[in-house]
């Protein structure tokens, strides 16, 4: 079964303006943790942001913001601001956490291309 | 302090001959995970590896692949008589032991296998 699916292959957004990426997940888990990755075409994994299920606020970190609606399970990016050097693919992965060391788990990813 | 290494970059392949891709986690990590990653695709799970134990390798096809991680040296993922569709990207990521439920993994630069 998808647990982690991202509904749209491909986005364009304008220099300075915001987007959202959307990611929705599917566990049994209560506790679980979910990331969301950044891979420009260098080809490197670079690590975002992170919300665990029991945080109670949005996580933040600059222009990123995760969109956290835990009852309909989605955990959507949002990038403000958007700036050229933004243009990648998008990631988002899952790992549940009652099963100890449990690896990620990863959509299929979102391109997003920046437009000047 | 240096990431996680992965060598070689690139990787080229006629079929039937064998792939050997080599992983070195960040100083101070003891689990490494790899992933695949086909063209336009997410990255799939392939095997978790602690040294000189396999915890995981739900994801590995159940035949030609294979993979350690030594006591000593890099963790090595193996692929034996390579054919087309064995061609991807391959990242290992690493992990201190007892993973935190907000602890990213930390991905390499990957390998890029070409089969031809």
């Amino acid at each position: 079964a998808q647990k982690i699916t991202q509904t749209q292959p491909g986005m364009f957004v304008q220099e300075k303006e915001a987007v959202t990426l959307d990611c929705t997940y599917d566990t049994s888990d209560q506790s679980y943790g979910l990331f969301w990755y950044k891979q420009p075409s260098s080809g490197e994994m670079i690590f975002l942001i992170y919300q665990g299920s029991y945080d109670e606020q949005n996580a933040t970190e600059g222009r990123y913001s995760l969109n956290f609606q835990k009852a309909r399970k989605s955990a959507n990016l949002v990038i403000s601001a958007s700036q050229l050097g933004d243009s990648a693919m998008y990631f988002c992965a899952m790992r549940e956490l009652n099963s100890g060391n449990t690896p990620l788990v990863f959509g299929k990813g979102t391109r997003l291309s920046v437009i000047a | 302090n240096a990431g996680v290494m992965q060598n070689p970059r690139h990787l080229v392949r006629r079929r039937g001959q064998e792939a050997r891709l080599r992983c070195s986690p960040m100083k101070g990590h003891s689990h490494v995970y790899w992933y695949r990653q086909l063209p336009e695709e997410g990255l799939k799970f392939m095997v978790y590896l602690q040294k000189e134990n396999i915890i995981d390798e739900s994801g590995m096809p159940k035949e030609r692949f294979s993979a350690e991680f030594p006591k000593e040296g890099p963790s090595i993922l193996r692929i034996q008589q390579v054919v087309r569709g064995d061609s991807a990207a391959y990242f290992c990521a690493s992990s201190p032991p007892n993973l935190r439920s907000n602890e990213k993994l930390f991905f390499g630069s990957g390998t890029q296998l070409s089969v031809l």
